[in-house]
């Protein structure tokens, strides 16, 4: 079945630090890939997402670019904050279901 | 946008009692609601697609007799937990969507405990 792997954590980094979360996926067809994050305390919201090969979901300086030939979503962001400081969930949606990766830490520090 | 409400947002039973989660999509009619359970430092597991009208369709290994799902309108679904047990301590989100296309919206989660 369709499945996603995700960079494990947690990730520790110095505020400012490049950021790349890894994850891949497996599924049939043609899925819609997201990113999700959870801060602390907090739901699930997403992030940004892409809809097809190629597409670049961008949001709050995040990025992700849909890479069919790689079947990769890394999450990149130039700089980050403290505030970034969260629990990030790469996920694909096929026919409906949402599938969710394990969940990467992130703590940055000032 | 789109809004999803998930009540409550914390609960502690007794083992032995049952507990009823909320999930409402607030300005959206959802045609499909999702229910997942996320383990510490787990990722989420689905539970559960819920459709409104129809049965909802169990994962494997999800007991459907334990976890009662109910899809009974385009704006609520619910979770019902029969005859807790500590180990069905965890974190339970809801999510919904109108299709798939429109993408999906979450609640805010449920922290159950079982005393």
């Amino acid at each position: 079945g369709d499945s996603v792997t995700q960079m494990e954590g947690p990730v520790t980094l110095s505020e400012e630090a490049f950021l790349t979360i890894n994850c891949t996926y497996t599924a049939t067809g043609y899925p819609s890939l997201f990113w999700y994050v959870q801060y602390p305390g907090e739901g699930l919201q997403l992030l940004l997402k892409a809809t097809k090969a190629d597409d670049k979901g961008s949001n709050k300086g995040f990025e992700a670019t849909y890479r069919k030939e790689t079947t990769s979503f890394h999450l990149e962001k130039g700089s980050v904050q403290v505030s970034d400081s969260a629990v990030y969930f790469c996920a694909l949606t096929n026919n409906n279901d949402m599938r969710f990766g394990a969940g990467t830490r992130l703590t940055v520090k000032p | 946008g789109a809004v999803v409400s998930q009540h409550p947002s914390r609960v502690i039973c007794k083992s032995g009692t049952s507990v009823k989660i909320e999930c409402r999509s607030l300005d959206f009619q959802a045609t499909t609601m999702f229910w997942y359970r996320q383990f510490p430092k787990q990722s989420l597991m689905l539970m559960a697609t819920s459709n409104e009208g129809s049965k909802a369709t169990y994962e494997q290994g999800v007991e459907k007799d334990k976890f009662l799902i109910n899809h009974a309108s385009l704006t609520l679904s619910t979770l019902t937990v029969t005859s807790a047990h500590p180990e069905d301590s965890s974190f339970y989100i809801c999510s919904a969507t109108l299709s798939g296309d429109y993408g999906y919206t979450f609640g805010s989660g449920t922290r159950l405990t079982v005393v």
